[in-house]
């Protein structure tokens, strides 16, 4: 199987601007986490989506926002960016699904380095 | 609230030494473990986890780590790195019994390996 897939992988903005972000899940897999990864703060998690329905959320404002679509793709958008919103981004698929109970090993993509001058 | 403690920030060895990395985590339920490891350039690899059954969990590369639930903790072993193993390496864990996948990472152990 494909693992999970991001684009773009590189991404150059400027304060202000905004910007979308692509994640596909490894095919069987519905639910879908994103996380933040600096050096400062570590790995964060953003969010999870699945059946295109968030399912939960990180401490983050509310200019993160994401969304997932009827094949489990999913992208995430930050806007107004900031100059501390420069991180990689990682999504991550999993084949856990809610009311299941039991929570499966999650999948890295190998994210999207975003740059806010 | 969960949380996870890694308390090398940075571990240079030789090699051929041994490894050992030491993971903590705060919660009170059942909890799923994982050793996570980024190579220099690349992405997030699962190394290994504990779900259930035998505290002692062999990975990736000769990688192994041993749950002792007493103390909360879930230490990374190698008894021979390489020069490869230089990454760094994350532990996490997650609910067991939850709606969501939510994981929570430690701030990570950088490992340097000389050669």
């Amino acid at each position: 199987k494909a693992g999970v897939t991001q684009t773009p992988r590189y991404l150059i903005k400027t304060r202000g601007q905004q910007v979308t972000l692509s994640c596909s899940p490894i095919s069987g897999h519905r639910s879908v986490s994103w996380y933040q990864q600096t050096p400062g703060q570590g790995l964060q998690f953003l969010f999870e989506y699945f059946s295109e329905t968030q399912r939960n959320k990180g401490n983050f404002p509310g200019r993160f926002s994401g969304r997932q679509f009827s094949n489990s793709r999913s992208e995430m958008n930050v806007s107004t960016l900031e100059l501390g919103d420069s991180a990689l981004y990682l999504c991550a698929s999993s084949s856990t699904a809610p009311g299941q109970g039991v929570v499966d090993t999650q999948y890295f993509g190998p994210g999207t380095r975003l740059t806010v001058l | 609230a969960q949380s996870v403690s890694q308390h090398n920030h940075h571990v240079i060895l030789s090699e051929a030494a041994s490894l050992e990395l030491g993971c903590n985590y705060s919660y009170g339920g059942t909890v799923n473990l994982f050793w996570y490891v980024q190579y220099p350039g690349q992405h997030l690899q699962l190394l290994l986890k504990y779900f259930s059954g035998d505290p002692l969990v062999k990975g990736i590369k000769g990688f192994e780590a041993e749950f002792i639930k007493s103390k909360f903790s879930f230490n990374l072993r190698k008894p021979s790195v390489q020069w490869s193993d230089t990454a760094e390496y994350f532990c996490a864990v997650n609910a067991k019994y939850s709606s969501a996948s939510k994981i929570i990472f430690g701030s990570g152990t950088r490992l340097s390996i000389r050669p």
